[in-house]
């Protein structure tokens, strides 16, 4: 079964800090998504970006940016010059494409980004 | 348009009470996750629904638990004999097809506390 490990429980930055946020993941599968979700204090989770197997090509929108290595079975995220609004806790997510009823969320990292 | 609803917000039972949560998903969108998450945790998948295929239930955590979803479309869980442990945040998502290429977009969840 795929398996995703956000090894970073909680990180705290002060503003206009860079953070990046890591993402590991495991699957036999040669064709999979990788998600990202964004859930501020208010509770409700936010998509950010998907990602397939296929695209290696990083994405930057604004102060977001992700960069995936398969070579490394990593998906990291990072956000620039990070803004309070930014806290929040972030999960990445992995679904195969044979078995993708069942999408596998990481524990999450809180981040806490400080005035 | 508008999102994925869930009601109540909030729910406070006494154990052993049967309580039901209800999902309004997202229009067209075919396909009806339930996750749970308990303080502090990542998100636990429950059940998902595709059309009228039957449900995926492999996981709910007892048979306590029963969803159903009616013409496709509203989704109840239904959690009987509440149990402390069943205490958590639900949330229910909504994609547009049953594929895991396809984002899932969140209710804003509800709060059940088991007292």
């Amino acid at each position: 079964a795929q398996k995703v490990t956000q090894a970073q429980t909680e990180i705290s930055v002060v503003e206009k800090e860079d953070v990046t946020l890591d993402c590991v993941y495991e699957t036999r599968d040669t064709t999979y998504y990788l998600f990202w979700y964004k859930q501020p204090p208010s509770g409700e989770l936010v998509f950010l970006i998907r990602r397939n197997s296929f695209d290696e090509q990083n994405e930057i929108s604004g102060r977001y940016s992700w960069n995936f290595q398969k070579s490394t079975s990593s998906f990291n995220f990072t956000i620039t010059a990070s803004q309070v609004v930014d806290s929040a806790v972030y999960f990445c997510a992995l679904s195969e494409a044979d078995n993708n009823n069942d999408m596998r969320f990481g524990a999450g990292t809180r981040l806490t980004v400080k005035p | 348009g508008a999102g994925v609803s869930q009601s109540p917000s909030n729910k406070v039972t006494e154990k052993g009470k049967d309580v039901e949560l209800r999902c309004d998903p997202i229009s067209g969108h075919t396909a009806l996750y339930w996750y749970r998450q308990s303080l502090g945790q990542g998100l636990e998948f429950l059940i998902y629904f595709q059309g009228n295929s039957a449900p995926d239930k492999s996981g709910l955590p007892s048979d306590r638990f029963s969803a159903e979803r009616t013409g496709g479309s509203v989704s109840t869980l239904t959690i009987q004999r509440t149990q402390q442990e069943d205490s958590a945040v639900y949330l229910c998502a909504s994609s547009l097809v049953l594929a895991g290429s396809y984002e899932q977009y969140f209710g804003p969840g509800t709060r059940l506390t088991v007292t």
